[in-house]
């Protein structure tokens, strides 16, 4: 069964210091894997797009890395940011069924002062 | 820079009643689809459409239909209303054609089915 489960499920970290989330996924085969920011109340936003050949991919303050191998993805955020407060969000797509998208339950993230 | 805009925001629902979730989106996207998000779960596709006039069912279609008449707007519509869902819907939308095209997400409609 096509699965995406992330870790942990929520997170609280204080500004300025960096953390990690983690994605596991089940999905074959596999097409690409994304990484969504959901601000409370607000829709997914797109951070990074990854394909089977790419291992690392930022967007700012945000690393993603992919292990295809081992069917690991991990979202890192450095000097995080009150702003950085959202649901992280890990979706793979099935390289069949036209692409169908596997979301995972998300990560929430809290930035203290 | 609209991007997708969905209407309304919030709405209220008595069981049994009907309703349409109005989705619009100004980039020239042949991919438009419809999510629900529900605590604890992940986003769960409801009906998608790869163009005008072409639309299909995702995973869970029942007690939904769509419409695809122009490429900009793609309403969603509860035929009778059940307080299973009671839910978060997102529209979005994106490129067709390209496996990587990421998706653009409306801010979605918080109905509450009593």
């Amino acid at each position: 069964k096509n699965q995406v489960e992330q870790s942990p499920q929520s997170l609280i970290i204080l500004e300025g210091k960096n953390c990690t989330l983690q994605c596991n996924y089940t999905v074959s085969p596999f097409s690409n894997l994304r990484w969504y920011k959901q601000d409370t109340g607000r829709g997914p936003v797109s951070l990074t797009i990854m394909t089977f050949s790419e291992n690392t991919k930022s967007n700012g303050r945000y690393t993603a890395t992919l292990d295809a191998d081992t069917k690991q993805s991990s979202l890192h955020i450095t000097a995080s940011q009150l702003s950085d407060s959202a649901s992280y969000i890990c979706v793979v797509s099935a390289g069949n069924q036209g692409g169908k998208l596997i979301f995972g339950q998300g990560t929430e993230l809290s930035v203290k002062p | 820079n609209a991007g997708v805009t969905q209407t309304p925001k919030f709405q209220v629902l008595k069981t049994g009643q009907s309703m349409t979730l109005q989705c619009a989106q100004d980039m020239n996207h042949e991919y438009m689809s419809w999510y629900r998000q529900d605590p604890g779960m992940g986003l769960r596709l409801i009906h998608y459409s790869v163009g005008a006039g072409i639309t299909d069912q995702g995973e869970v279609p029942n007690g939904y239909n769509v419409s695809r008449s122009t490429t900009e707007d793609f309403p969603l519509r509860l035929l009778s209303a059940a307080p299973s869902q009671t839910s978060v819907y997102f529209c979005a939308s994106s490129f067709s054609g390209r496996r990587d095209s990421p998706l653009h997400f409306g801010n979605g409609t918080r109905l509450t089915v009593t």
